[in-house]
């Protein structure tokens, strides 16, 4: 199994600002992810964080606007630019072993923009 | 397209009842299909997993079954109680990402 820490675990930001969440996982793995829960949705994938190199981004969402970084296979950045109302949502880390192909997902970031 | 539904969208049942959940995707190419759980504003609690060779998973009062064939699984919950009030979520996987449906929201009356 993999545990998953963020940082912050909820943030009230105001419009315009940007915010990094931070992922630590316990052991390394290879798969990554990054993903956004807005108020009464299921859970929609913004990207795939890769180790050293860029990020591969889902349809709707763009680098500019969720620039990621992943310097190692333990720790990855969720960077929310420019925030709107519209951008207040859980964030989620979640990993991915490639022994078992089971997903663990971290406790959230709670974020409200005002 | 994978598409992943799950029903129903909410259930209410008094405590100690027997349950089951349901869940259907279009596509049988899974390698394996899991169900979590989601308390309110917290992250998710993975419960079960079935590889697409298996055809049921336990853990305690939980049971799930997978029919790939059919494009089916189950979420059997026994004797259940008030804690486990919660969205139960499922999901498959056809490559590298997961596809969810958008979950079933459970409330066990005391």
């Amino acid at each position: 199994s993999a545990v998953i820490s963020q940082k912050p675990s909820r943030d009230i930001c105001q419009r315009g600002t940007s915010l990094t969440i931070q992922c630590q996982v316990d052991s390394q793995v290879t798969m990554m992810f990054w993903y956004r829960q807005q108020p009464g949705q299921s859970l929609t994938l913004i990207a795939t964080a890769n180790q050293g190199s860029e990020a591969t981004y889902e349809s709707g969402f763009v680098i500019d606007k969720f620039p990621i970084s992943r310097p190692n296979l333990t720790f990855s950045t969720l960077t929310v630019s420019n925030m709107s109302p519209e951008d207040s949502s859980i964030y989620l880390c979640s990993v991915s072993t490639r022994v078992s192909y089971e997903q663990y997902f971290g406790p959230g970031t709670r974020l409200t923009v005002t | 397209k994978q598409e992943v539904t799950q029903i129903p969208a909410a259930l209410s049942v008094p405590e100690g009842e027997n349950l089951v959940l349901n869940c259907s995707f279009t596509d049988s190419a899974i390698y394996n299909l899991q169900w979590f759980r989601q308390d309110p504003g917290k992250g998710l609690t993975s419960l079960l997993l079935i590889q697409s060779s298996q055809r049921e998973q336990t853990s305690g009062r939980l049971n799930a079954s997978l029919d790939k064939s059919s494009g089916r699984s189950t979420l059997y919950i026994a004797a259940s109680q008030p804690g486990d009030s919660a969205t139960y979520l499922c999901a498959v996987r056809p490559d590298d990402k997961i596809i969810f449906g958008k979950g079933t929201r459970l409330h066990i009356l005391p």
